[in-house]
């Protein structure tokens, strides 16, 4: 079946250092991919998205890069900061429907 | 900018009762979902429709049941609660069927005792 994975469960950085998430999925027919992220108590909020005839796309300190040759899918958060701390999930389209990464937590330390 | 919000954040129901989580988006989205989220196990999805009076199983339906009489409310309903049934609770709703990202309400963290 489908699934889409982190890589790491549990993720530590320095404050004001680069953050990078990983994501593998494994349906190469998969047409968009969302990264979102959840703080404590809160829903998960979208950060960025990407569709599949795009390698890179970046927003405001945050970048998305799609590997399909690998079927690998990355969060880079530059200058990560405190507010950052929270469970980040990758998710991939297909068939009509999201499919959800089991998250990695992002611990900044100060 | 769109907005799905929950009825609860926080619920706690007896076993055996009949529990209603309700959702509302203000967005005129088509697609709603139900998911629950349980700490090892990720998003799971329990029931989605696509449009009114439209409903579909997800990956683990049992034990609930859905109801979508309007565009805008989307209310889970667990027929007679249990303990396992203990979890956080997320409403999601999106546009279209095309790919797009889902957005998400505060969640309903529903404890069954």
């Amino acid at each position: 079946g489908e699934s889409v994975g982190l890589h790491l469960p549990t993720l530590s950085v320095q404050e004001g250092d680069n953050s990078i998430i990983n994501c593998a999925y494994s349906n190469s027919a998969s047409d968009y991919f969302i990264w979102y992220k959840q703080e404590s108590g809160k829903g998960p909020q979208f950060i960025i998205d990407i569709r599949s005839n795009m390698d890179k796309r970046q927003g405001q300190r945050v970048t998305v890069l799609l590997n399909k040759t690998v079927k690998h899918l990355s969060l880079q958060i530059a200058a990560t900061q405190p507010g950052d701390s929270a469970v980040y999930f990758c998710a991939e389209h297909n068939t009509g429907k999201l499919i959800f990464g089991q998250g990695t937590t992002l611990q900044v330390k100060p | 900018d769109v907005k799905v919000t929950q009825s609860s954040r926080y619920l706690v129901k007896r076993t055996g009762e009949k529990v209603f989580l309700e959702c509302v988006q203000d967005m005129d989205h088509e697609n709603m979902f139900w998911y629950r989220q349980d700490p090892g196990l990720g998003l799971r999805l329990i029931y989605f429709s696509y449009d009114v009076k439209m409903k579909e199983k997800g990956d683990i339906p049992e034990g609930y049941s859905v109801s979508r009489e309007k565009k805008e409310r989307f209310s889970l309903i667990l027929e007679s609660a249990s303990t396992n049934q203990t979890s956080m609770y997320l409403c999601a709703s999106s546009p279209l069927r095309g790919a797009y990202g889902y957005t998400f309400g505060s969640g309903t963290r529903l404890t069954v005792v």
